[in-house]
């Protein structure tokens, strides 16, 4: 298995839902990376886990929490989120931190 | 932090033409540079990379160049096609300190080729 995969595709939820996005890969990778895209913007670094402990936290709100339950798994848990969070999530992996990045296919979140 | 500024910002070529994405960076310590591909709705995808110990790394249509001592790397497209049409992000590594791991993106490159 070559790539990193996304659940779900796509993701409405109202603003007082609690939901969680879902990353995996199965290339042995150990940095694991949560980013947030806005429409013609470049990636935006949220997180970076390596060998599953959190080294990087780009201030992001509290109502945005990871969790990295292994080294191929990667959780983003979404709770009261505002409707400016509206954007494509995407996670990536590399083999270590600061190595090549890939991408997954993201998940396109619509906050009502 | 490092700063990457990426330019044109948007770039129309006939097909068959060449195309060439320019970037700069501001810290020394920047020691890899990827390029990203992103079409619509699609994931980025990495199409060609070149560490700091290289000038220049070239795969099939594609190549990139890197300029260590006035901080400038550039994507360099031949023969372009209607498929390669995209936004195209360069990028940049510090692999030292707190910074490692963070990929400092350029702004993006709106690619169009025109059959």
């Amino acid at each position: 298995d070559t790539e990193v995969t996304q659940t779900p595709k796509h993701l409405v939820m109202g603003m007082t839902n609690k939901k969680s996005l879902k990353c995996e890969q199965h290339m042995g990778h150990r940095a694991m990376y949560w980013y947030k895209q806005k429409a013609k913007k470049p990636p935006e670094l949220m997180f970076v886990y390596s060998y599953e402990k959190l080294s990087i936290n780009e201030s992001v709100p509290s109502r945005f929490s990871p969790e990295c339950p292994n080294s191929s798994l990667l959780n983003l848990h979404l709770h009261a989120l505002q409707p400016e969070d509206s954007a494509l999530y995407l996670c990536a992996s590399s083999l270590s931190v600061g190595s090549e990045q890939f991408f997954g296919p993201g998940t396109r979140l619509t906050v009502l | 932090g490092e700063n990457v500024e990426q330019h044109p910002s948007t770039l129309s070529v006939q097909e068959g033409d060449s195309a060439v994405i320019k970037c700069t960076y501001s810290d020394s310590a920047s020691n890899y540079f990827p390029w990203y591909k992103q079409e619509l709705g699609k994931r980025p995808q990495l199409i060609i990379d070149i560490r700091s110990n290289v000038g220049e790394k070239k795969d099939q249509r594609i190549a990139v160049t890197l300029n260590k001592t006035a901080k400038h790397f550039s994507l360099h497209i031949t023969e372009t096609q209607p498929e390669d049409s995209a936004v195209y992000f360069c990028a940049a590594i510090i692999e030292r300190g707190s910074t490692l791991g963070r990929l400092y993106f350029g702004r993006g490159t709106q690619l169009t080729v025109w059959p």
